[in-house]
């Protein structure tokens, strides 16, 4: 899996409440990514880091915020969880942009 | 507004027999086009990807055809077999445009015994 860690792997939280989902890396990979997986939609990018503090808005960046303090990890941050964040999550690395990402083994967050 | 649009949603081949599953994108900027295959409860792993400088790529039974005038690409699957059975992804993103990919909505593969 590249050297990809994403935690948890499973959490179901409360409508309303703060979630954060962790991604870590340790192949020291510039680019960080975070995607949702709905059935029906494919995957879609949420927001995206190019390096320790920068970051951008993805296609579905609504109700997310994510932070890199360090090159090794991405958080990904729920700041009120809705029934509509239901989703399993996804973290990727790649080295550089417009090439190979390597895709972590999910979250599965279930927002009750 | 989908950008790269997958086909077929699902799709059952015999073993042996040779899938196709097609994406036809919007974007001329696009010029990077990975496939990615997915079992239950694993993340999407790279299979094969493709540039538009060449038609064709073989990396073992997988081969990317790519029609850049037409806007499409496709994934062949040679001698499938049940192992193959999973969710493919095709993708598709542009140096100059923003970062990270656009997934194809998934094609759901079963290959029988």
């Amino acid at each position: 899996d590249a050297g990809i860690t994403q935690s948890p792997r499973h959490k179901v939280t409360e409508t309303g409440t703060p979630v954060t989902l962790r991604c870590h890396q340790t192949e020291n990979h510039r680019y960080m990514y975070w995607y949702r997986q709905d059935p029906g939609h494919g995957l879609r990018l949420i927001h995206y880091s190019y390096g320790v503090k920068d970051t951008d808005k993805g296609e579905v960046s609504d109700g997310y915020s994510v932070s890199r303090s360090k090159t090794e990890d991405f958080l990904l941050t729920l700041e009120s969880a809705t029934s509509s964040q239901t989703s399993v999550y996804f973290c990727a690395i790649s080295s550089d942009r417009n090439t190979e990402a390597f895709f972590g083994q999910g979250t599965r967050l279930t927002v009750v | 507004q989908q950008q790269v649009k997958q086909s077929p949603q699902s799709l059952i081949v015999q073993k042996g027999g040779i899938p196709i599953i097609n994406c036809a994108y919007e974007n001329t900027a696009f010029d990077y086009f990975p496939w990615y295959q997915q079992f239950p409860g694993k993340g999407p792993a790279l299979l094969i990807a493709i540039r538009p400088d060449v038609s064709e790529k073989k990396e073992g039974r997988f081969t990317i055809s790519f029609n850049k005038s037409a806007k499409q690409f496709s994934l062949h699957i040679m001698d499938s077999q049940p192992g193959d059975s999973a969710t493919y992804f095709c993708a598709a993103s542009s140096r100059g445009g923003a970062d990270g990919l656009t997934f194809g909505k998934g094609t759901h593969l079963i290959i029988q015994p």
